[in-house]
C-alpha cells in the first residue's frame, strides 16, 4: 500500500459538534481527496487539492471543509456533525503520469453522528 | 459534470466462470478509467486501468476495454475464483475521478 495513513481509524461523536480528520502521506504526491463512501452510493468527491493551499470542490462539499498547509497532509473538517455525515471517509493521492493520476486510498474511517 | 453508470449491481458466478462489469460514463473529456476491487472493511484497491488512446489491456485473468464512441467501458474477469469475491468499481476522469455505485461480484466454489 502507498504512505497514507488516515487518523482517526474510528470515532463517534455527537450532532452539532465539530471533528477534523487527517490524511497523511509519505509519498510527496501533489493531489489529495477526499470521498465518502455509503452503501448504494458508491465513493463521492468531497473535496481535493492540487497542492499547498489550492483546493477545490467535489460532488459533495456541503458542511465539509479541508485546508491543506503542508504537502504530506491533508485535512477535512464537519464544522458542526449531523447524522447524515455518518459514513466512510476514504483520503486518496496521486500524482500526474504521462497525463493519467492514479489514485491510491488510504484505510479510511468509519465516522458515526449520534 | 462526469456520470458513470455501472452494471450489474450484484453479480453471482460459479467458480472458473466469466465475469462481466460494464460502465457508461457522460464526459468525452475523461482520458483514465480505472477499476478498483474492495473487500468488506478494506481500502478500494486498484486493480487494472484504461487510458483513452488504448482499447483493451490484459492483466493475466483481467482483462479492460474501452470503446470511446460509446462511452463505455467493461472489466473481464475469466477463471474466477473464490478470492476474486468483493465488489468492483469502475471510474472515469481525469485528475479527479467520478466512480460508478459498484457491483457485488460473489464466486461459489
Amino acid at each position: 500500500d502507498a504512505g497514507i495513513t488516515q487518523s482517526p481509524r474510528h470515532k463517534v461523536t455527537e450532532t452539532g459538534t465539530p471533528v477534523t480528520l487527517r490524511c497523511h502521506q509519505t509519498e510527496n504526491h501533489r493531489y489529495m481527496y477526499w470521498y465518502r463512501q455509503d452503501p448504494g452510493h458508491g465513493l463521492r468527491l468531497i473535496h481535493y487539492s492540487y497542492g499547498v493551499k489550492d483546493t477545490d470542490k467535489g460532488e459533495v462539499s456541503d458542511g465539509y471543509s479541508v485546508s491543506r498547509s503542508k504537502t504530506e497532509d491533508f485535512l477535512l473538517t464537519l464544522e458542526s456533525a449531523t447524522s447524515s455525515q455518518t459514513s466512510v471517509y476514504f483520503c486518496a493521492i496521486s500524482e500526474s503520469r504521462d497525463r493519467v493520476y492514479e489514485q491510491y486510498f488510504g484505510p479510511g474511517t468509519r465516522l458515526t453522528v449520534t | 459534470g462526469e456520470n458513470v453508470e455501472q452494471h450489474p449491481s450484484t453479480l453471482s458466478v460459479q467458480e472458473g466462470d466469466s465475469a462481466v462489469i460494464k460502465c457508461t460514463y457522460s464526459d468525452s473529456a475523461s482520458n483514465y478509467f480505472p477499476w478498483y476491487k474492495q473487500e468488506l472493511g478494506k481500502r478500494p484497491q486498484l486493480i487494472i486501468d484504461i487510458r483513452s488512446n488504448v482499447g483493451e489491456k490484459k492483466d493475466q485473468r483481467i482483462a479492460v476495454t474501452l470503446n470511446k464512441t460509446a462511452k463505455h467501458f467493461s472489466l473481464h474477469i475469466t477463471e474466477t475464483q473464490p478470492e476474486d469475491s468483493a465488489v468492483y468499481f469502475c471510474a472515469a476522469g481525469y485528475s479527479t475521478l467520478t466512480f460508478g455505485k459498484g457491483t457485488m461480484l460473489l464466486v461459489s466454489p
